[in-house]
Formats: structure tokens, C-alpha cells, sequence
């Protein structure tokens, strides 16, 4: 029962190619996030979505772009890829954790398996 | 300034011995929370363990506990009799206050040795 799919696990593209990362997750969630992992580094948050139509912008949203047209849908979009955008990209959603500040364990992210992508 | 340092880049342990990955946090706000994550060589990133911050006890969840000391701000996982599946990324994360995004620390890398 996968609830966060990313679409391509491994992708190879070139200096100054369109790039496209979808992301779907099953859960009805509010909130998704892209994020880029590097080694050293950790978990980079690029952007993320609090709803529909929604965006805002991470620690490292240079050279990076997000649609969210439907809710299930959270898309990252590398206008023109450069090699050092060859990393490891990981999706993950939310259900929104509203007006107050609630901490639960149940308001965990939920990440999707990864997309390598390789820029030559 | 780094607000999650995990300072141990990789980690070696015997099976069925205890471990323990350090975390230590920056922040400024009184509510927050801490959460680790686990993450095999297939990539997919697994929930462990949370803790508020005011959470008066430490959080376990089977072999895994959290040592929680607020006033050294640091918040390490503690895996108990370790077993060959334990080896993989251990990622620390929070999220202060009401902001949304979860802040990750650099991960430390565990192997467990039969």
C-alpha cells in the first residue's frame, strides 16, 4: 500500500534540460515538501505546499520551481538543469497541522521513495 | 548557525548491543518538536520516534528511546539490542513552534556487525 510515489527512481538528463519530478501521495494530505539529499548534508528543504495553489519557498529554492495544481499532486521543476544539481530528491506530505500548534507523532511526513537524478 | 547537528558521521556496533546517535538542537522557542527517522539503502524514509518538547517523560517505541535532555538541548536515539536490519541512515529532525517545515541534521550512518 504505497501512499507517496514518486515517479521516476532513477533519472539521467543533461546540462540545461527541463526537468520534471512528480509526486503523488494517496492520503489526502494538505501539506507536501520537496527536499534534496545530499551526503554530508542531510535533508535540504526546496520548497513546499500548504494547499492547493500554495507554495513557499525552502532553504535552497534556487534553480528550482513547484506546480501544485491538485491536492494529490506536488510537482518540482528544474528549469534548466546544471550538474550540480545531481542529487537525491525526496517527496513527502503532511496532513496540515492547522492553526495551533499541535505536536503529535501522528503529524509525521510521510516520504516517498526517492528520485537519483543524474545531470551530465 | 546549524539548528540539528548529528556529529557522528558513522557509527559501527555489535549485534545485540545497545547504541546510541547523538542530536543536539538550536532553537529559541519553547515549543518544538524532535523527531528521528531511519533511512535502509532501498531509500524510503521511516518514522521513528518523537518528542515534544513538552513531553515531561522520554518517548520510546520498542527498542527504540529517545534521551531527551532539554537544558543540553540534545535528543538522542537510543536503539536497544541492535540487529543486522538496524543498519541504514539515522536522520534527526525538528520543527519549531508553528512554523511548517521539519529541519534535518546532517544523519549518521550505523552498521551493525554480527
Amino acid at each position: 500500500d504505497v501512499k507517496v510515489t514518486q515517479s521516476s527512481r532513477y533519472l539521467v538528463k543533461r546540462t540545461g534540460e527541463k526537468v520534471f519530478l512528480e509526486c503523488v501521495q494517496d492520503m489526502d494530505h494538505e501539506n507536501m515538501f520537496w527536499y534534496r539529499q545530499d551526503p554530508g548534508l542531510g535533508l535540504r528543504l526546496i520548497y513546499f505546499s500548504y494547499d492547493v495553489k500554495m507554495k513557499e519557498k525552502g532553504d535552497i529554492p534556487e534553480g528550482y520551481s513547484v506546480s501544485r495544481e491538485k491536492k494529490e499532486r506536488f510537482s518540482l521543476i528544474l528549469e534548466s538543469a546544471s550538474t550540480n544539481q545531481t542529487s537525491m530528491y525526496l517527496c513527502a506530505s503532511r496532513v496540515s497541522l492547522g492553526g495551533t500548534v499541535t505536536f503529535s507523532g501522528a503529524n509525521v511526513l510521510t516520504f516517498g521513495a526517492g528520485s537519483r537524478l543524474t545531470v551530465l | 548557525a546549524q539548528k540539528i547537528t548529528q556529529t557522528q558521521p558513522g557509527m559501527f556496533v555489535q549485534e545485540k548491543e545497545a547504541v546510541t546517535l547523538d542530536c543536539t538542537y538550536d532553537t529559541s522557542d519553547q515549543s518544538y518538536g524532535l523527531f528521528w527517522y531511519k533511512q535502509p539503502s532501498s531509500g524510503e524514509m521511516i518514522f521513528l520516534i518523537y518528542q515534544g518538547s513538552y513531553d515531561e517523560q522520554n518517548a520510546t517505541e520498542g527498542r527504540y528511546s529517545l534521551n531527551f535532555q532539554k537544558a543540553r538541548k540534545s535528543a538522542n536515539l537510543v536503539i536497544s539490542a541492535s540487529q543486522l536490519g538496524d543498519s541504514a541512515m539515522y536522520f534527526c529532525a525538528m520543527r519549531e513552534g508553528q512554523r511548517r517545515k521539519l529541519i534535518f541534521g546532517q544523519g549518521t550512518e550505523l552498521s551493525v556487525k554480527p
